[in-house]
C-alpha cells in the first residue's frame, strides 16, 4: 500500500535554510504536494511538483524530487519565525487517484 | 487558488448527537473531499464526495456514521452521527481545482463532551 514517511521534528535558527525531508512508496504518484498548517489552522497549500520534474523554485522556496529513490524535499530559504508550523508532504496516487499524507514534521524556528 | 469555506469552523457537542458540517467551493473546483485529522496526527480521508451519487468511502468509514451529500458541484455536507469522545477531531473539506492544485478548508474543529 501507499506509505508517506517525515521526521517529525526539525529546529532551525531564524536565517538559516531548512531543509524537510520525505519519502514514499508509490512509484505510480503523479503529483507530491507541500502543505503546512499553523497552529489552530487548515492546510495552506505551499507548492506542488509533477513527478517527471526534478525541481521546482517558487521565492523561497525549493521543490526537489529524487523519483528513482522516492524522496521528495521541501527548502525554505531564510526561514523566518512565522514559516514555524507543521508541514506535511502528500503524494497523489496515480493508480488511486487519492492524496496520502505524510506524518508531518514541526519545524521550529528559533530567534 | 480555490476558496474553500466551511461551517461551523469549531463547535463542542454532546455525545450521542450528531453535527453536521458544511462546506461551500469555487467554481474551480472539480473534485470535493472529506479528511479527518485527529489531535496530533496527520490526515486520514473519510471519503470522496460525488456529485448527486453515494460518497465513495474509504476503509474503516461508513455511511452510517458519517453521510455524506453533495447535492451540485460546489457545496456538500459531512454529518458525523451518534458522536462519541473518540470523534473529537478536525474535519478538513478539500477540492481539486486546475491543474491538480488540492486545497483545503480551514477546518470544523469538533470537541465531544
Amino acid at each position: 500500500g501507499e506509505d508517506v514517511e517525515q521526521s517529525l521534528f526539525l529546529s532551525v535558527r531564524e536565517g538559516d535554510s531548512s531543509v524537510i525531508n520525505c519519502t514514499y512508496t508509490d512509484s505510480s504518484s503523479t503529483y507530491l504536494y507541500w502543505y503546512k498548517q499553523e497552529p489552530g489552522a487548515g492546510l495552506q497549500l505551499l507548492t506542488y511538483i509533477f513527478s517527471n520534474m526534478d525541481m521546482k523554485q517558487d521565492q523561497r522556496l525549493t521543490v526537489l524530487l529524487n523519483k528513482k529513490d522516492k524522496h521528495l524535499s521541501l527548502r525554505i530559504a531564510d526561514t523566518q519565525t512565522g514559516d514555524s508550523a507543521i508541514y506535511f508532504c502528500a503524494e497523489l496516487g496515480g493508480a488511486t487517484n487519492k492524496l496520502i499524507f505524510g506524518t508531518g514534521t514541526l519545524l521550529a524556528v528559533q530567534p | 487558488s480555490a476558496v474553500i469555506s466551511q461551517k461551523p469552523s469549531r463547535d463542542i457537542c454532546q455525545r450521542g448527537t450528531s453535527l453536521t458540517i458544511q462546506c461551500q467551493v469555487d467554481s474551480q473546483v472539480t473534485m470535493m473531499f472529506w479528511y479527518r485529522q485527529q489531535p496530533g496526527q496527520s490526515l486520514t480521508l473519510i471519503a470522496t464526495a460525488n456529485q448527486g451519487s453515494e460518497a465513495t468511502y474509504e476503509s474503516g468509514f461508513v455511511i452510517d456514521k458519517f453521510p455524506i451529500s453533495r447535492p451540485n458541484l460546489t457545496f456538500s455536507t459531512l454529518t458525523v452521527s451518534n458522536m462519541s469522545p473518540e470523534d473529537s477531531s478536525i474535519y478538513l473539506c478539500s477540492g481539486r481545482g486546475p491543474g491538480n492544485t488540492i486545497y483545503f478548508g480551514e477546518g470544523s474543529w469538533l470537541t465531544v463532551v
